[in-house]
């Protein structure tokens, strides 16, 4: 079945540094992607979503590509603020499927 | 605007007592509904979805039911909690498409079972 990996539990950066958190997905059918990014105590909210191979999206200042060919989409930023420490989702939907699959989650923490 | 409300914020209830959680959706005809559980710091796992009044479908067991008896509203429930229950509950809408839509969630019920 479909699947998302996120091999990352946790990240500890200081504010100004780059992050990259990984995400990889197994299905057998054409991949939606999506980040989701959930501050402490509150509801997840969507980051980006992409289906479209080998092209950058790009929101507040993150950004990622889908990779169908190593079934990836890597979250990146090129300087984390301290604002940005929350836990981040990857998940997978397919066309035609009403499930959304998440992975296991990367909690960002961002140092001064 | 849309606007999505869940009921009761939190609760803490004793293991084989009942349960009913609620979610409203505001400014929104016929969204596509979905519940999630969250274990705390854990990932979300999908429990129902549903695209019409009085439609439901389940995506894992977890001696949870649920309905939707008007078009704005979903409601998931139990009649015996299990303290595997304990947890935080979301529920969320999309407009249509299938879960590829961007699905927007409610602020969440968290539960306590002792």
């Amino acid at each position: 079945g479909d699947s998302v990996t996120q091999t990352e539990g946790l990240v500890t950066l200081t504010k100004g540094l780059p992050v990259m958190l990984n995400c990889t997905y197994q299905t057998t059918y054409s991949p939606f992607l999506f980040w989701y990014v959930q501050h402490l105590n509150e509801a997840p909210k969507l980051l980006l979503k992409s289906s479209t191979d080998n092209k950058r999206t790009e929101h507040q200042g993150f950004y990622a590509t889908l990779h169908k060919s190593s079934s990836s989409f890597h979250l990146q930023k090129s300087s984390v603020q301290l604002s940005d420490s929350a836990l981040y989702f990857c998940a997978l939907s397919d066309l035609g499927s009403w499930q959304l699959i998440f992975g296991s989650g990367t909690q960002l923490t961002v140092m001064p | 605007a849309q606007t999505i409300h869940q009921w009761p914020v939190a609760e803490i209830k004793a293991v084989g007592s009942p349960l009913s959680l609620g979610c409203t959706i505001k400014g929104k005809s016929s969204p596509n509904l979905y519940w999630y559980w969250q274990a705390t710091g854990g990932t979300l796992q999908q429990l129902f979805y549903s695209i019409t009044v009085g439609q439901v479908e389940s995506v894992v067991q977890l001696n949870l039911s649920a309905s939707r008896p008007k078009d704005d509203q979903f409601i998931l429930s139990t009649e015996k909690l299990l303290l595997s229950h304990s947890g935080f509950y979301l529920c969320a809408w999309s407009r249509t498409g299938g879960a590829r839509d961007t699905q927007y969630f409610g602020p969440g019920t968290r539960l306590l079972v002792l």
